[in-house]
């Protein structure tokens, strides 16, 4: 059982590049949601989907789109990458108002 | 919007010595979660607490969450060197934002051998 997979594990972006990172859940969660991790700030959220179909904004979401493709997938989008999108990105998945369940992250830079 | 902070930011202790981190929320809460995340990992969910002045018991880990709902802590008994890592409390937004969990910036455990 995979639990949450998230790709691609690494990235280097050069400033104004545009990249997708992908999660997949295995667990037939309905929701699933996007964090950002940076030293010393936490988890901080970049946009969720409660259920298939639906997405909102969290708490950072400039800079940033997402899909949710189906139940199991769910993308975030750097349409046009700037330095302050280096961070190491958290997908996770829950059943609910439930324990968050969370990929490997994927560690982003961009110069 | 809702602010989850945690104290302290840093904590060093010496092993077989207690551990205790703090979470405080502007706002009451209706379920408080702690995860812990290893260095390179992802963050792991420990427990979530739902009921006030509740308190859980996970082996050496005791979790509380406060009478108001604001508030939580988590306490390790003697720590060991497996308890390495940093401490995240999270709790919800209301209404329509309970789908929004906010963390706390987390707390960061060393143990010295």
């Amino acid at each position: 059982n995979a639990g949450v997979t998230q790709t691609p594990k690494f990235q280097v972006l050069k400033t104004g590049q545009s990249m997708t990172l992908q999660c997949a859940q295995d667990m037939n969660h309905n929701s699933m949601y996007w964090y950002r991790q940076d030293p010393g700030m936490g988890l901080r959220l970049i946009y969720y989907s409660a259920s298939e179909g639906t997405t909102d904004k969290g708490e950072v979401p400039n800079g940033y789109n997402v899909s949710r493709l189906n139940k199991r997938e769910f993308s975030l989008r750097l349409e046009s990458a700037a330095p302050s999108q280096t961070s190491v990105y958290f997908c996770a998945s829950s059943q609910g108002h439930g324990e968050l369940f969370f990929g490997e992250g994927s560690r982003l830079t961009v110069l | 919007g809702q602010q989850v902070m945690q104290i302290p930011q840093y904590q060093h202790v010496q092993e077989g010595e207690d551990f205790t981190t703090y979470c405080n929320s502007s706002t009451t809460l209706s379920n408080i979660q702690w995860y812990k995340q290893r260095p390179g990992g992802h963050p792991v969910f420990l427990i979530q607490l739902v009921k006030s002045g509740e308190v859980k018991k996970q082996k050496r880990l005791t979790f509380q969450f406060g009478e108001a709902k604001k508030n939580s802590s988590l306490h390790i008994t003697a720590t060991q060197t497996t308890d390495v890592g940093t401490y995240f409390c999270a709790g919800p937004g209301s209404g329509a934002g309970s789908y929004q969990l906010t963390f706390g910036k987390g707390t960061k455990l060393s143990v010295i051998p």
